[in-house]
């Protein structure tokens, strides 16, 4: 069935950089663009960047512009999220999710992975 | 960016219905999305483009829209359905930041 699992989480010191990984199963991951999205302890979700299907087009919240770089590797099914200049309050679960769009992006969110969790602190 | 707003929690006894709204100046003009949050799991959509439910979801779960104001209703609710419950509009031209909701406690008990 369609799965997507996320990693590459853990604690990292202000300041510090950390890449995620978000490896798909059960579809066609060259034909869908991928989102990740966070929530902070405590709070709710909080869309931060969307790679499309091609890899051509890449979107980003004010809060991580700059400092969060979206890539995907199609031949391998993954998604990356490379962050730098982390601070404590980027410390949240970071889901990837599928977006509904064939060949498209609809801006929405049809299937979710488990989520990998990111602490920022000394 | 724009706002939407939920109330912070919701309580039924199993077998009642729970009504959960999203409110929002940008929604007569974006489909609501609807999300189940349990901990430890991986979020589920249970309501695209304002009350479609998609394959797997039960029926029990159903949405609507009017003017700025969405709702998620499960009728029937069962212990297995609480959980928090987020809302999220998009018009899908990726022209606005799209957000989600504050999100919503629903405790069945």
């Amino acid at each position: 069935q369609m799965q997507l699992v996320e990693s590459g989480g853990g604690l990292v010191p202000p300041g510090g950089s950390l890449r995620l990984s978000c490896i798909a199963s059960g579809f066609t991951f060259s034909h869908y663009g991928i989102h990740w999205v966070r929530q902070a302890p405590g709070k709710g979700l909080e869309w931060v960047a969307l790679i499309r299907y091609d890899g051509d087009n890449k979107y980003y919240a004010d809060f991580v512009k700059g400092r969060f770089t979206i890539s995907r590797d199609n031949s391998k099914n993954t998604v990356f999220l490379q962050m730098n200049s982390l601070r404590p309050e980027d410390t949240a679960v970071y889901y990837c999710a599928k977006d509904h769009g064939y060949l498209g992006t609809y801006w929405y969110f049809d299937l979710w992975g488990r989520g990998t969790l990111l602490t920022v602190s000394s | 960016s724009y706002e939407l707003t939920q109330p912070p929690s919701v309580s039924v006894s199993p077998g009642q219905t729970a009504r959960i709204t999203c409110s929002g100046d940008v929604l007569p003009k974006k489909f609501v999305y609807w999300y189940q949050l349990k901990s430890g799991q991986a979020p589920v959509l249970v309501i695209y483009e304002d009350s479609k439910r998609p394959s797997g979801i039960p029926a029990r779960f159903s949405g609507s829209s009017s003017g700025t104001t969405a709702t998620l209703t499960i009728s029937g609710a069962q212990v297995e359905d609480e959980a928090d419950y987020y809302c999220y509009s998009t018009d899908s031209s990726g022209n606005d930041r799209d957000v989600f909701g504050p999100g919503t406690r629903v405790t069945v008990l």
